[in-house]
């Protein structure tokens, strides 16, 4: 069980906005924010597309976006795209150089 | 550009072991540590931990001490994964990433196209 917790899945229809949450305890957030969020295609590697919980890599693009508030980061997908249609997982450092994964959301675009 | 390729698919028996390489290549590879990072088939992302390519100081998720092995061979910038004693459940693929350094935070960015590790009898 990952000490990240995310829906197993999210759907919107293309134009639309969704939001997936991760969240996790006080020990893995702690006082950081250093959450990230990546995006996988079916049979891809993941990319990076979320750091420091909320700023996004170069050519990434700006209907992405994070947040986070207490123990719960969440990623935006705004103006949602068919080629968003992927999984998505949050990372957080846990301390003492370690780093944990959430189990990984699944976005269906309708 | 920035590269990193795996080694190819593997089919293991129980017990076994298996090495996974990692080269790297486009960029100086001491200057950037590499992360390895698991995924089971139809799971999510697994940590596995990483390895620091300056000191060659490895460090490992809580799950993966025992028989989780990373190494390097500067002359030829490539990383590895040994896994010894495997088990049924260590099937997936595994990735290595270069990680960037961004504020505080260190974040694998580049990634290779992953190795399908299968372990059955």
């Amino acid at each position: 069980q990952s000490a990240l917790t995310q829906p197993a899945s999210v759907s919107g229809s293309p134009g639309q906005s969704i939001t997936i949450s991760c969240t996790g305890t006080s020990s893995v957030f702690g006082s950081y924010n250093l959450v990230s969020w990546y995006q996988q295609h079916p049979g891809r590697a993941p990319k990076l597309i979320i750091y420091e919980g909320s700023k996004r890599p170069s050519g990434v693009s700006n209907r992405f976006s994070g947040s986070k508030s207490g123990n719960t980061a969440s990623l935006t997908i705004s103006g949602l795209q068919p080629e968003d249609e992927a999984d998505y997982h949050c990372c957080s450092y846990a301390g003492g150089s370690h780093y944990v994964f959430g189990a990984g959301t699944k976005v269906t675009v309708l | 550009q920035v590269q990193l390729v795996q080694s190819g698919s593997e089919l293991k028996r129980p017990g076994a072991s298996v090495k996974v390489s990692c080269k790297a290549s486009g960029y100086t590879f001491t200057t950037y540590a590499l992360s390895w990072v698991r995924q089971a088939p139809g799971q999510g992302l697994e940590w596995v931990g990483w390895i620091n390519t300056n000191t060659g100081i490895p460090t490992y998720a809580q799950d993966f001490t025992a028989r989780f092995v990373f190494s390097l061979d500067n002359s030829v910038n490539t990383a590895y994964l040994q896994i010894n004693s495997l088990k049924v459940e260590d099937t997936a693929v595994y990735y290595c990433a270069r990680v960037v350094y961004y504020g505080s935070g260190t974040y694998p960015l580049y990634w290779g196209q992953g190795t399908l590790v299968t372990v059955s009898s």
